[in-house]
């Protein structure tokens, strides 16, 4: 299996774009999580989906940030507009069940 | 909420030196996963312990899970420089509600192993 898959690996984009996360989770897990990483918060979970159905979005910081999940293999994690605080690495993840978790290689944002 | 202290920090040691990780909760957890994230990439899992008291052993590194389900720990014997990267330790909370499948992530401790 090719792991999680996760695109673009980089993104630097303005201050007020729109900015378009992807990712493909391992083929027949049933869960999906997206998290954010930085040096002063560590690692955060944003929102997870349990069959393709958002269950938790509590962590999702503002009405800026949305995420969808249309189907068992895609999901995308959008920032609209996006803020220079906005810049970290996002992790997507995914999961069989309630086990352990495989991440993908991650997407560092930075906005300027 | 359910939290996960983690600690040390930060841990810079020499070649050869032993080293033991804490993670600590007033919560019980199902189980307990740790982790390994080198730069660059994202976190890759070492190990899930389950059952309270529980001891698995990954070559030179020895996990605990305590016999709450509240705390973990991860010790490596003989650190090499290869083990340097940031561990992190989650906790899988009791099923039920919408904490279901929802890990909480301790804050990390950042190896540096120096030869």
């Amino acid at each position: 299996d090719a792991g999680v898959i996760q695109s673009p690996r980089h993104e630097v984009t303005e201050m007020g774009q729109e900015v378009t996360l992807r990712c493909k989770p391992i083929s027949g897990h049933d869960y999906l999580f997206w998290y954010r990483q930085t040096m002063m918060r560590g690692l955060e979970l944003l929102i997870y989906f349990n069959n393709n159905v958002p269950i938790d979005d509590s962590g999702m910081p503002e009405d800026r940030f949305s995420a969808k999940m249309p189907n068992a293999s895609f999901s995308t994690l959008k920032i609209q507009p996006s803020e220079p605080r906005d810049s970290a690495v996002y992790f997507c993840a995914s999961s069989l069940s309630r086990h352990e978790q495989y991440f993908g290689p991650g997407t560092r944002l930075t906005v300027t | 909420t359910q939290l996960l202290e983690q600690s040390p920090q930060f841990l810079s040691i020499q070649e050869g030196e032993n080293l033991t990780v804490y993670c600590n909760s007033s919560s019980v957890f199902s189980s307990l996963q740790w982790y390994r994230q080198e730069p660059g990439e994202g976190p890759v899992l070492l190990v899930t312990v389950v059952t309270g008291g529980e001891v698995k052993k990954l070559k030179r590194l020895t996990f605990q899970f305590g016999d709450a389900r509240k705390d973990s720990s991860l010790h490596i014997t003989a650190a090499q420089p290869g083990d340097t990267g940031l561990y992190l330790c989650a906790g899988l909370p009791i099923a039920g509600g919408t904490s279901y499948g929802k890990l909480t992530f301790g804050q990390g401790t950042i190896l540096t192993v120096h030869p």
